[in-house]
């Protein structure tokens, strides 16, 4: 039972534009939500991170925006640039310890 | 600080074998979670450590087993490889149990042949 749905799979934006990443989840038990960014060859980095209690979080360049009703949350990657260029994965977590449900990833390509 | 440090960086085994993974978390950590990616699957949950005890398992079967120590490092192993085994495994640190935030090492990619 896939958790958490996120979309788009890829995208391709120009430099200096907004890439958005949408992201749905099902269990109401969640209560922790981070986003990471992954490079080839290397593990996830935590990008950002959100709560329920907050509907949106900004550090520099990278937005989250949470809707608790809709049980959906987004990233936004304002002013991208060709090193953002990475797979972004959307994560859950709450329901036990510190495990992390993924989503599948979105494949994110900024071109110059 | 140093980050999660993750032993082999690569490995090659053949099907049937078993294998270890290690991984020693950030210092001061003491949570340590594995996950294993593939093409196919994602980033799946294999289990948490918490003080030397297994505190949560995702849906693997059991031929993937962890353990970790007093010190917080942990070791992964997988006995009777399948080529499906195949993967990147990562493991990450977390100050405490329910803390929530998570830092990945660069993982382990083995490949069953």
């Amino acid at each position: 039972q896939q958790q958490v749905k996120q979309s788009p799979q890829s995208l391709i934006v120009q430099k200096g534009g907004i890439s958005i990443i949408n992201c749905a989840y099902e269990n109401t038990a969640f209560d922790y939500f981070p986003w990471y960014q992954q490079f080839p060859g290397k593990g996830p980095a935590l990008l950002i991170a959100i709560r329920p209690d907050v509907s949106e979080k900004k550090e520099g360049r990278f937005t989250i925006s949470f809707n608790k009703s809709a049980k959906q949350f987004s990233l936004h990657i304002m002013d991208s640039q060709p090193g953002d260029s990475a797979t972004y994965f959307c994560a859950a977590s709450g329901t036990a310890g510190n495990k992390l449900t993924f989503g599948g990833g979105t494949r994110v390509l900024v071109k110059p | 600080k140093a980050g999660v440090t993750q032993t082999p960086r690569y490995l090659i085994k053949t099907r049937g074998q078993q294998v270890t993974l290690s991984c020693s978390p950030i210092s001061g950590h003491r949570s340590v979670s594995w996950y294993q990616q593939t093409p196919g699957q994602g980033l799946q949950f294999l289990f948490e450590y918490f003080s030397e005890t297994q505190r949560n398992k995702g849906n693997f079967p059991g031929r993937f087993s962890g353990r970790q120590f007093s010190n917080s490092r942990s070791e992964m192993n997988v006995s009777t490889l399948e080529l499906g085994d195949s993967a990147l495994y990562l493991c990450a640190s977390s100050p405490m149990f329910r803390t929530a935030e998570a830092f990945f090492g660069q993982g382990t990619r083995l490949t069953v042949v």
